[in-house]
């Protein structure tokens, strides 16, 4: 089955403790996106790459970190979280041909509900 | 300000009424998006259309897309209890085809049809 899939789907942690939240996707996308969404804000995307070791800052990138070592896998780095940083995160993947990326529908992960006390 | 702005916020209306949702933006676009989101889950594809269309329909979903008041709207026509959930559109900031990977959700419009 076609799916990205994100991990943990939940977690509390603390202030400046260091967390990865996965990212997976079984359906050869070149071009993966992390978003979050806030009440009130809608979905604003952190971070983006349009390939293996092509990542590009969105709209909010600041506290966080991503990588692209594998076509599949897109991991988000929080180095040292803050409270403010408390949202509901997704991971979204997509072909990227024919182009533009908005040309192509996005499949998006369940999410990960991420609270940092 | 946001690229994509859906209004109303909120939507309430009865099983079997038509449900409209209106999304502006404030750049010139390859392509609109329109996706679904039920509560707590993953944002679904609805359908898309391209700069240089006017309408399209899949099924019980009209999208329009006026390109010079930069607006679009869905139409989901006969409305079900199941249709129940946020509305959100979705576009680039690009134009030309040029294969930007930003992409812009507005806030989403929260659909509620009551049986």
């Amino acid at each position: 089955e076609a799916q990205v899939t994100q991990n943990p789907r939940y977690l509390i942690t603390v202030t400046g403790k260091k967390l990865t939240v996965t990212c997976s996707q079984n359906m050869n996308h070149e071009y993966m996106s992390w978003y979050r969404q806030d009440p009130g804000l809608g979905l604003r995307q952190i971070y983006y790459s349009m390939n293996v070791e092509v990542t590009d800052k969105g709209d909010v990138p600041e506290g966080y970190k991503v990588s692209r070592k594998e076509k599949r896998n897109f991991p988000l780095i929080l180095e040292s979280p803050s409270p403010n940083q408390t949202s509901l995160y997704f991971c979204a993947s997509s072909s990227k041909t024919p182009g533009p990326v908005s040309n192509q529908p996005q499949h998006f992960g369940d999410g990960t509900r991420l609270s940092i006390l | 300000s946001q690229q994509g702005e859906e209004d109303p916020q909120a939507l309430s209306i009865q099983e079997g009424e038509n449900a409209t949702m209106n999304c502006s933006y404030k750049t010139s676009i390859n392509n609109l998006q329109w996706y679904r989101q039920n509560s707590g889950r993953g944002l679904v594809h609805l359908i898309l259309i391209r700069s240089n269309e006017r309408e399209k329909h899949s099924g019980r979903l009209r999208v329009t897309l006026d390109t010079s008041k930069k607006s679009s709207s869905l139409l989901i026509t006969a409305s079900r209890a199941a249709d129940t959930a946020s509305y959100f559109c979705a576009t680039d900031r690009g134009a030309g085809g040029t294969s930007y990977g930003k992409l812009t959700f507005g806030q989403g419009t929260i659909l509620t049809v009551h049986p």
